[in-house]
């Protein structure tokens, strides 16, 4: 079962801030929220992960809510080749591998 | 450079043959996992493995079959029995498991005729 729920699909238009939001309600409190990304036919590249504070990167940042049922996105300025199918995943326990990824976003970002 | 290399990046097979996948990694990495991608779908886990001479199934691991005699390498061979073999395969691994970041192949688009 998916742990995770993304909207299907979203746009964006380039040069402004692109935000993904993904919703994890039955996290748990050792659980860790990833965000993955897929460019056409290429594997999934990782992108950002974290567990209860804000985390930023040089390729995005992530914003978790307090009580960590959700979480969102931002590519603080969206360019072409940021189009690609985005994945949000919560990581089972140490003890548990199964990590599945669900269909994600596919973000469009349009000139 | 290190990496993840998966190969060949485009097979075709006969129905009824039986067909190996390689995954090759010098990341050091203790963990390996196979994936299947169907067209816009997500990815699903076929195999992963912990250690060397370790590996389990995962939710889709029916008609598949896995080896994991080196910590290198982790080869996926799509058997006969597999009804719908047709799809992306991607290979990944980590060094700590499902808490650590996943490092991905380039994937192998198995095709059946």
């Amino acid at each position: 079962d998916a742990k995770t729920t993304q909207p299907t699909s979203m746009d964006c238009a380039e040069g402004r801030a692109a935000n993904l939001p993904c919703n994890h309600s039955t996290i748990s409190g050792n659980e860790y929220v990833y965000w993955y990304r897929q460019i056409h036919s290429q594997g999934p590249q990782y992108i950002i992960h974290g567990l209860k504070n804000n985390e930023t990167n040089e390729m995005a940042s992530l914003i978790i809510t307090e009580d960590r049922k959700s979480s969102t996105l931002i590519l603080p300025h969206a360019t072409l080749r940021d189009t690609a199918v985005y994945y949000c995943i919560v990581s089972p326990s140490s003890n548990d591998y199964k990590l599945s990824f669900g269909a994600g976003t596919t973000v469009t970002v349009r000139a | 450079d290190g990496g993840i290399t998966q190969s060949p990046k485009y097979l075709f097979r006969k129905e009824g043959q039986n067909v190996t996948l390689s995954c090759e990694q010098n990341l050091n990495h203790d963990a390996m996992y196979w994936y299947r991608q169907d067209p816009g779908q997500g990815l699903r886990l076929i195999y992963y493995s912990q250690i060397v001479n370790d590996f389990q199934k995962g939710d889709i691991a029916e008609g598949y079959s896995v080896s994991r005699e080196k910590k290198e390498s982790f080869p996926l061979t799509v058997t006969s029995a597999q009804k719908n073999p047709t799809a992306f395969y991607l290979c990944a691994s980590s060094i700590q498991g499902p808490t650590g970041e996943l490092f991905f192949g380039e994937g192998s688009r198995l095709t059946v005729l």
